[in-house]
């Protein structure tokens, strides 16, 4: 069964400085791909960036990267120069069948 | 691109009564999922469509939960005969093509209460 976890239920970061985000999951499978998922306190989920298993190079959107260590079944988001709206829930998923599972969440708070 | 549109935002009722939303998918995207989330929980797969076929339901939708999508556009989600633990965001998600190597894009959910 794919599992994905989240062991950091909280984070804080002060603002400008940067955060790592983890997340590690579980499967047999050899090709599929990882998301990170940001949800504001709006609720509305949105992808902040998405990682191909085949593919060795890390990806990066803007100040959000990631890195990926298939071996390990790691997958962490680094948020750069962190912005008073970033400001979220985070959750880290792998696309399985058609369908997303979510690990349960890292809550993030950065401060001014 | 409109998103994703969910209604109603909010949904209380009494335990026992029927509810019913509604998912508008972004126009072009073919599959359109559902998720539940709890409090402080990642989202949970419900089921999915594809076009107009029920492609998977998960073990979580018991036979009081259906799910339809008629002429592959629009899709709602029945709960029969509520009860208490059926209290949760209840979230729509649509894609252009098979999750793995297209995002899903979500609406803001369905808030539901049971009293």
């Amino acid at each position: 069964a794919q599992t994905v976890t989240q062991s950091q239920p909280e984070m804080s970061v002060q603002e400008a400085e940067t955060v790592t985000l983890s997340c590690t999951y579980d499967t047999s499978e050899n090709n599929y791909y990882l998301f990170w998922y940001k949800q504001p306190p709006s609720r509305q989920m949105i992808l902040v960036i998405r990682q191909e298993a085949y593919k060795q190079q890390n990806a990066t959107e803007n100040r959000f990267s990631v890195n990926f260590q298939k071996a390990a079944k790691s997958f962490s988001l680094k948020i750069s120069d962190s912005q008073l709206g970033d400001t979220a829930m985070y959750f880290c998923a792998f696309a399985f069948e058609g369908k997303l599972i979510f690990g349960a969440g890292t809550r993030l708070a950065v401060h001014p | 691109d409109t998103g994703v549109s969910q209604n109603p935002r909010h949904k209380i009722t009494k335990r026992g009564q029927n509810v019913t939303f509604r998912c508008d998918p972004i126009s072009e995207h073919n599959r359109l999922y559902w998720y539940r989330q709890t409090l402080g929980q990642g989202p949970e797969f419900l089921t999915y469509f594809q076009n107009e076929a029920q492609l998977e339901k998960s073990r979580l939708l018991s036979d009081r939960f259906s799910a339809e999508r008629p002429k592959g556009s629009f899709s709602t989600l029945e709960i029969q005969r509520t009860e208490q633990g059926d209290s949760a965001m209840y979230l729509c998600a649509s894609s252009l093509g098979a999750a793995f190597n297209q995002p899903q894009h979500f609406g803001d959910g369905t808030r539901l209460s049971i009293l």
